[in-house]
């Protein structure tokens, strides 16, 4: 079966530091994978999307990357981060159905 | 407008009560539904697909009506449990990309 993994669970980053999120996947090949931010008390909203190995689409324009050097790795990226980038962060698989499987999250925390 | 629109909440409703969450979205060329349940601080995870006859699963019941564009969920008996957020979901434009709405809060009370 699909699984993914993220981490870390929590993390306490300064103002302009560097952020590296990673998540991969088991149990599949090419999956499309997403990247997604929730503030507190809002919406999901989708950041980068991937078809496939080095293919990205970024949906909303700012300090943030994604890459995805592996077919099962998909990696959220910034070179200094912003207190607005404080969030609840999700990677997403998409599955054979066509529904999305989450992975744990990553609570960021700009400071 | 809103690409999936649906009542934030809260519902508020007491243990037992039967309560249901009306979405809609704007494309009519959408073909797959989703409904996730998201717990507090948690990551949302998938309570059922919504199939064009309608489906149901236990206590849960969704219905798609194409013709108005929406989408429903009734949840039957309901229990403490039951309190999360549930985010209607959508395809995007008819190909593989889902457009999430923002969510309905439902708190059961004692």
């Amino acid at each position: 079966s699909q699984t993914i993994h993220q981490w870390p669970a929590t993390l306490v980053q300064p103002v302009g530091s560097p952020l590296s999120l990673e998540c991969t996947v088991e149990g599949t090949s090419n999956p499309n994978l997403y990247w997604y931010r929730q503030a507190a008390g809002r919406g999901l909203q989708l950041l980068f999307y991937s078809v496939g190995i080095g293919q990205i689409s970024s949906e909303v324009p700012q300090n943030l990357s994604a890459s995805r050097p592996q077919d099962r790795q998909f990696i959220l990226s910034s070179k200094k981060l912003l207190l607005s980038d404080s969030g609840f962060y999700l990677c997403a698989l998409q599955g054979p159905a066509g529904g999305y499987t989450f992975g744990s999250g990553t609570r960021l925390t700009v400071v | 407008r809103k690409e999936v629109e649906q009542d934030p909440g809260p519902f508020n409703v007491p243990e037992g009560a039967t309560v249901a969450f009306n979405c809609t979205y704007s494309n009519s060329a959408s073909q797959s539904f989703f409904w996730y349940r998201q717990d507090c601080r948690k990551e949302p995870k998938l309570l059922m697909s919504v199939y064009s006859s309608g489906n149901e699963d236990g206590r849960f019941t969704a219905q798609l009506n194409r013709a108005s564009q929406y989408i429903s969920l009734l949840i039957r008996d309901s229990k403490l449990s039951d309190s999360a957020t549930y985010l209607c979901v959508v395809n995007h434009n008819a190909g593989n990309m889902l457009t999430f709405g923002g969510g309905t809060r439902l708190m059961v009370k004692p």
